[in-house]
């Protein structure tokens, strides 16, 4: 089981450029979201999906598009990066009933 | 507005040591409660707590939860330094069950 997929697990990027983070997962999930981890902050909600062409803004939305065409994907397109984006992402899938969240690995981005 | 607070944020024992971490929280439309061990990766799962005063235990670990009091304890007995990571605690909460986390307790076990 490949669980949650996210790619790439390291970029850097200047400021101004735009990019997108990938996440798949294989699980059937209809909830899927997108964190950013600070240190001292936590995990941040961003956007996040209940279904195929369902999304919603979380706490920390600015700057940042999803779009749930399918699924199983659920990709975070930087528009324009800026140092303030400097952070490790996470996706994350579940069931929409209350079940265990499976996370992806990460990624680290850095934006100079 | 939903949240939940960890505590301590951060924590040194040594190996042996038992530990305990504590979480509370207020949110509405509260459903589960979930501890996660983050080392350097994805956090991964520890406990699911939905009922009030029934324990959860896996080996050295134990969890529990007071839905009166909006609290759970994570407990570590005999502590290693496999331990050492951030511990995270969330919720289920909101109306489309959103995880709503706690800012992670750091555990650092040293030999």
């Amino acid at each position: 089981n490949a669980g949650v997929t996210q790619t790439p697990k390291f970029q850097v990027l200047k400021t101004g450029q735009s990019m997108t983070l990938q996440c798949a997962q294989d699980m059937n999930h209809e909830y899927m979201s997108w964190y950013r981890q600070d240190p001292g902050m936590g995990l941040r909600l961003i956007h996040y999906s209940v279904g195929a062409g369902i999304t919603d803004q979380g706490e920390v939305p600015n700057g940042y598009n999803v779009s749930r065409s399918t699924t199983e994907d659920f990709p975070l397109r930087l528009l324009s990066a800026a140092p303030s984006q400097t952070s490790v992402y996470f996706c994350a899938s579940k069931r929409l009933t209350d079940t265990e969240a499976f996370f992806g690995q990460g990624t680290r981005l850095t934006v100079v | 507005e939903d949240k939940v607070v960890q505590s301590p944020l951060s924590l040194v024992v040594h190996e042996g040591d038992t530990v305990t971490l504590n979480c509370s929280y207020e949110v509405t439309n509260f459903r589960s409660l979930l501890w996660y061990k983050q080392e350097k990766k994805a956090p991964t799962f520890l406990f699911m707590l939905t009922s009030s005063g029934i324990e959860k235990k896996s080996g050295r670990l134990s969890s529990i939860l007071d839905k009166k009091e909006l609290f759970s304890i994570l407990n570590i007995t005999a502590t290693q330094t496999g331990d050492s990571a951030v511990y995270l605690c969330f919720n289920y909460g909101g109306s489309q069950g959103n995880l709503i986390f706690g800012k992670g307790t750091k555990l650092s076990v040293k030999p």
